[in-house]
This record gives C-alpha cells, sequence and structure tokens, in this order.
C-alpha cells in the first residue's frame, strides 16, 4: 500500500531534549516536505527536500533541521526543543513528474514540549 | 512569493445548505490547485485537484471546484452539506515549470461547522 508514515505519532519530551522524527515513504517519490499545524496558523512549511542530498528551508525552519539521505526517509531533527515547537507535525511526499503533483501526507506527530 | 489567501476562518452552515469556500493565489504562471480536507482527528486527505483542462473539477463526497484564471481563484463548493462534511478544508497552489513542480504553498485553512 502506498503511503507516508512517521513515527512517532505522540511524543511528549522536556525542553532541550533533542528528538528525531521520522518520516517515511515507499512510492519512489522526489519530493519531501515538513509541515507543522498551529490553531489558527494552518499549516506552515519547515522544510523541503526536492530530491535526495537536496533540501531547502520553508517558512518556519528557526529550531530545526533535516536531512535526505536517501530518497524514502526525511527525519526531522530538533536539536533542542523548547514549548513553542509543540506542534502537529505532518510529513509529506510526492512526484516531480509530469501529470503527479498531488502530495501524500503521513498520519502527523503531535509533539508536546514541557 | 506565491501565497495562498482563504477567506472565511470558520464557516457555520445547517445540513443541507449550499457551500462555497473561497481561494485565492498569487502567482501568475501557470498553476496546479489543491483542496484537501482534514476530519478531526485525522491527516489531511485530497479532496480534489486541478492540473489543466476543465477548469471546473470534480472531486470526492460531491465536492467540485471552479478554477478562474483571471480572478486567480480556485473556490470550492457542494450543493448540499452533510454532518460529515465537518472537517477543516485547505486549499494549496504550486507552481508549474514545464514538466516540474515547486513548492507547495498552504492557505491558512477554513473551519466548516455543519449543524445537523
Amino acid at each position: 500500500e502506498a503511503q507516508v508514515t512517521q513515527n512517532p505519532r505522540y511524543l511528549i519530551t522536556v525542553t532541550g531534549k533533542k528528538l528525531t522524527v521520522t518520516c517515511s515513504q515507499n512510492m519512489n517519490h522526489e519530493y519531501m516536505s515538513w509541515y507543522r499545524q498551529d490553531p489558527g496558523l494552518g499549516l506552515r512549511q519547515i522544510y523541503y527536500s526536492m530530491n535526495v542530498e537536496v533540501t531547502d528551508k520553508g517558512d518556519v525552519p528557526e529550531g530545526y533541521k533535516v536531512s535526505r539521505k536517501e530518497k524514502r526517509n526525511f527525519p526531522l531533527i530538533l536539536e533542542s526543543p523548547s514549548p513553542n515547537q509543540t506542534s502537529l507535525y505532518f510529513c509529506a511526499s510526492s512526484s516531480t513528474q509530469r501529470g503527479s503533483y498531488e502530495q501524500y501526507f503521513g498520519p502527523g506527530t503531535r509533539l508536546t514540549v514541557t | 512569493a506565491q501565497s495562498v489567501s482563504q477567506h472565511n476562518h470558520h464557516v457555520i452552515l445547517s445540513e443541507a445548505a449550499s457551500l462555497e469556500l473561497g481561494c485565492n493565489y498569487s502567482y501568475g504562471g501557470t498553476v496546479n490547485l489543491f483542496w484537501y480536507v482534514q476530519y478531526p482527528g485525522q491527516h489531511l486527505q485530497l479532496l480534489l485537484k486541478y492540473f489543466s483542462g476543465d477548469p471546473l473539477v470534480k472531486g470526492i463526497k460531491g465536492f467540485e471546484a471552479e478554477f478562474i484564471k483571471s480572478k486567480f481563484s480556485f473556490n470550492l463548493r457542494k450543493p448540499s452539506v452533510q454532518w460529515s462534511d465537518t472537517a477543516e478544508y485547505f486549499c494549496a497552489v504550486n507552481a508549474r515549470y514545464g514538466g516540474s513542480q515547486g513548492n507547495l504553498i498552504f492557505g491558512k485553512g477554513t473551519k466548516l461547522s455543519v449543524k445537523p
């Protein structure tokens, strides 16, 4: 089944404790992206990747890191989480080839930083 | 820079009422247009999409959207809403450059509450 998976789905952590949220897709998509969703602010893009080893900042990259060493994986790293990073995070992927522009979303990771 | 505006933050309707959610974007070139829906507690799902061709696009669950290029708009419509349509709706746009696509930009979303 074509899907985007994220782990963990729920995470409660403390300020300053490094964490990684994994994202994996099995559709051989070139493009992957991370969003955070906050009430009243919609989805804001954190980072995106057009292909392996190609990443770029979105609208709200501060406090986050990403890497894209393999096509299927796009982990989101919070080196020193802070309470303002408490949010719902979504990973998404899509093909960049002609006629295949739809983004597929993961189930979300709800992060609480205390 | 591209941007997407959704005019209504929260829409409240009674069942069987008609729905129209506005979406405008700012980009002068060729675009792909999407509406996504997020039911309470769930992730985003594609409702419908427009790439080219007939500007009136039909999606799942009786939704449709019309692309009006001159107005840079892609409004979502449904003739008769149901309680189960209660969800948040997001318009999204990305620019197209030849055979590839640019980054996907989302609007802030519109919450739809349907009263039974």
